[in-house]
């Protein structure tokens, strides 16, 4: 069946650093790829998505780009800030279901 | 705006209790979700309804049980909590289905089954 993997946390950064967490996919057919944020305390929040090979996710300042040949959509931030740190969940649906799969998760500590 | 609405937040059983867990939206969506969250393993879906008067099984349904009693209102009863059943749990909303369905969170509900 279909399933998303992710590198594992924790990613701790100090301020301004460059950010790369891995996600990659097991899926049939085309998927549509997303990033949910999960703030302390708070529900998952979409962070961006992508419906098609090639294309590329954006929203504030976080990046991702759908590779159907590697099947992967990286999460990348060029400088990230403190208020960065949470939990980031990448995810995918495929047509024909009602279900939404998530990765386990990467937690992500920002020092100042 | 409140969107997606959960009570209580935080919630102790003791094994073999019932309790019912809320969740209510206004943002008019018909498609509802129960996820539960662990460590180590993302999340994991429940029991969803596509629209009111329909529910279906997840992933892990044993031991759960839900109600979708209106458009706005979707929940989910542990009728003999065990600890395997200790959590974080969330009711999402979607704003429709296919596969550029977007998803939205309450902030979640903390059972703990002793």
């Amino acid at each position: 069946g279909d399933s998303v993997t992710q590198m594992e946390g924790p990613v701790t950064l100090s301020e301004e650093a460059f950010l790369t967490i891995n996600c990659t996919y097991t899926a049939t057919g085309y998927p549509s790829l997303f990033w949910y944020v999960q703030y302390p305390g708070e529900g998952l929040q979409l962070l961006l998505k992508a419906t098609k090979a090639d294309d590329k996710g954006s929203n504030k300042g976080f990046e991702a780009t759908y590779r159907k040949e590697t099947t992967s959509f990286h999460l990348e931030k060029g400088s990230v800030q403190v208020s960065d740190s949470a939990v980031y969940f990448c995810a995918l649906k495929n047509t024909g279901g009602f279900k939404t799969i998530f990765g386990a998760g990467t937690r992500l500590f920002v020092k100042a | 705006n409140a969107g997606v609405t959960q009570t209580p937040k935080f919630q102790v059983l003791k094994t073999g209790q019932s309790m019912t867990l809320q969740c209510a939206q206004d943002m008019n969506h018909n498609s509802m979700y129960w996820y539960r969250q662990d460590p180590g393993m993302g999340l994991r879906l429940i029991y969803y309804s596509a629209s009111e008067g329909t529910t279906d099984k997840g992933e892990v349904p044993n031991g759960y049980n839900v109600s979708r009693l209106n458009k706005r209102e979707f929940s989910l009863r542990l009728e003999s909590a065990a600890p395997s059943q200790t959590s974080v749990y969330f009711c999402a909303t979607s704003d429709g289905g296919g596969t550029n369905e977007k998803l939205f969170f309450g902030s979640g509900t903390q059972l703990s089954v002793l």
